[in-house]
C-alpha cells in the first residue's frame, strides 16, 4: 500500500519563499506529482520528479529523496494567487490491471497574506 | 474545444436514485479515471479505464458503475445513490501528467 503525509495547512506572506514538503511510504515507486487545487477548481499538474533532485520551473521547484522518501515545493516570490491547495501524488507499482497506482495526499491548503 | 469536460456540473438528487455523470476528452488519450475528493480524504480513485472496453476497479469502487464504448467518453452512475456518496467527482484523462475535468459537484439527501 501507499501513504503520503503533508501538512494541513500553511500560512505565508506575500514576497516570500515557502517550502510544502511530502513524505511518503511506498510498495513500488515510478514518481511524484505536484498538484494546485484553487479553491472550487480542479487540481492542475506543476511538477515530476523521478529521481532524485531538484527540478526548477519559473518560481516553483520540487526536489525529491527517493532513499528518504521525501519531497517537497518550493514556491518564490509568493504571490496572492498562489493560495490554494497543493497535492503530492505518488505513482507506485503496478496493479493487477497494468496500471501503474497514482495515490493522492490529502493536500497541503497554503494561505498568502499580504 | 479541446479539454475534458464534465456534465452535470451540480446534481441534487435523492437517496436510492440513479444518476449517471459525463466525461468527454478530446485529446484520445487511452487512460480515463474517476475520482472523488472528499474533505480529510484527498482525492480517491473510484475506477479506470485503459482503453475502450477495458475498465478496472480503484481504491473505492462499490456503489459505482462505468463503462467505455468509446475511447473519449467514459460516465460514471450511481445505481443507487446514498448519502455517502455526496461528494465531488473529477474525470481524468493522461498516462502521467493528468488533466483533470472541473468537477461534478454531487448532493444526496
Amino acid at each position: 500500500g501507499q501513504n503520503i503525509d503533508q501538512p494541513t495547512e500553511m500560512t505565508a506572506t506575500e514576497g516570500a519563499i515557502v517550502q510544502i514538503n511530502c513524505t511518503y511510504q511506498t510498495s513500488g515507486f515510478n514518481g511524484l506529482f505536484w498538484y494546485q487545487q484553487h479553491a472550487g477548481e480542479a487540481p492542475t499538474f506543476l511538477s515530476y520528479n523521478v529521481l532524485d533532485g531538484l527540478e526548477e520551473k519559473g518560481r516553483f521547484s520540487s526536489f525529491l529523496s527517493r532513499s528518504k522518501g521525501y519531497s517537497y515545493l518550493l514556491l518564490k516570490e509568493l504571490q496572492m494567487k498562489d493560495s490554494a491547495s497543493y497535492l503530492c501524488a505518488v505513482r507506485g507499482e503496478r496493479d493487477s490491471g497494468g496500471y501503474q497506482k497514482v495515490t493522492f495526499g490529502t493536500g497541503t491548503k497554503l494561505q498568502v497574506i499580504p | 474545444d479541446a479539454g475534458i469536460t464534465q456534465s452535470p456540473r451540480y446534481k441534487i438528487t435523492e437517496t436510492g436514485r440513479q444518476v449517471t455523470l459525463m466525461c468527454h476528452q478530446t485529446w484520445s488519450h487511452s487512460y480515463m479515471f474517476w475520482y472523488r475528493q472528499d474533505l480529510g480524504h484527498g482525492l480517491r480513485l473510484i475506477y479506470y479505464s485503459a482503453a475502450a472496453d477495458i475498465t478496472d476497479k480503484g481504491e473505492v469502487p462499490d456503489g459505482y458503475v462505468v463503462s467505455r464504448s468509446k475511447t473519449e467518453n467514459f460516465p460514471l452512475t450511481l445505481e443507487s445513490a446514498t448519502r455517502s456518496q455526496t461528494s465531488v467527482y473529477f474525470c481524468a484523462s493522461g498516462t502521467g501528467e493528468l488533466f483533470f475535468g472541473e468537477g461534478s459537484r454531487l448532493t444526496v439527501l
